[in-house]
């Protein structure tokens, strides 16, 4: 069975930073490309940042492009996000899905919130 | 890059067929077959229900079917049941790597 754990959500004052983690099991971690997509209460949904199999490659919205940064260990079957800089815009559930071909979004987590706000 | 537009809602009695529209452009939905469309129950993740245009992952209902012409793409719910109600939202690949969603729309089965 597929799963996606995220966790490091919480409350941040404006200009702070968070570490989202993503722990995934039920599929071979280091061959797929993986992203973060996010939901801003009651709005739609964002992609935030992708990743390819192997890390070597990142992609960003410009939303967030310089401030946030995505990555993996494949030893760990773990994603992370490292945002810093945060704004109120930030607000949201994000959510961590396997990205298997760069295309679409097989697997979802079942999301961690982040709250900006003094 | 702009969202991609869809309804704001649609609705329709159980058994009735509906179809959700998802506009872009040449540079996302026209130009690529990369169109997913995925469902999302209210406080629950959002669910792969199509992919690349028109193919369904193992286990969802064949009464769910996508197409596209041109720029616009469409999700067509035959035969919609209660369990059908949630948001749906498109994306689409729109080149080197960035994915675009539209702005969801809510099916409420009547």
């Amino acid at each position: 069975e597929v799963q996606l754990l995220e966790s490091g959500g919480g409350l941040v004052q404006p200009g702070g930073s968070l570490r989202l983690s993503c722990a995934v099991s039920g599929f071979t971690f280091s061959t797929y490309s993986m992203s973060w997509v996010r939901q801003a209460p009651g709005k739609g949904l964002e992609w935030v940042s992708g990743i390819s199999a192997s890390g070597g490659s990142t992609y960003y919205a410009d939303s967030v492009k310089g401030r946030f940064t995505i990555s993996r260990d494949n030893s760990k079957n773990t994603l992370y996000l490292q945002m810093n800089s945060l704004r109120a815009e930030d607000t949201a559930v994000y959510y961590c899905a396997k990205d298997p071909y760069g295309e679409y979004f097989e697997y979802w987590g079942q999301g961690t919130l982040v709250t900006v706000s003094s | 890059q702009s969202a991609l537009t869809q309804p704001r809602s649609v609705s329709g009695s159980p058994g009735q067929s509906v179809t959700i529209s998802c506009t872009g452009t040449s540079s996302d939905v026209g130009g690529y077959n990369y169109v997913s469309w995925y469902q999302q129950h209210p406080g629950k993740a959002p669910k792969l229900m199509i992919y690349d245009v028109t193919k369904r992952p193992s286990g969802v209902p064949d009464r769910f079917s996508g197409s596209k012409s041109g720029n616009t793409a469409s999700l067509t719910i035959s035969g919609i049941q209660a369990e059908d109600e949630a948001d749906y939202y498109c994306c689409s690949y729109a080149g080197n790597y960035l994915k675009v969603f539209g702005g969801g729309t809510k099916l409420t089965v009547l």
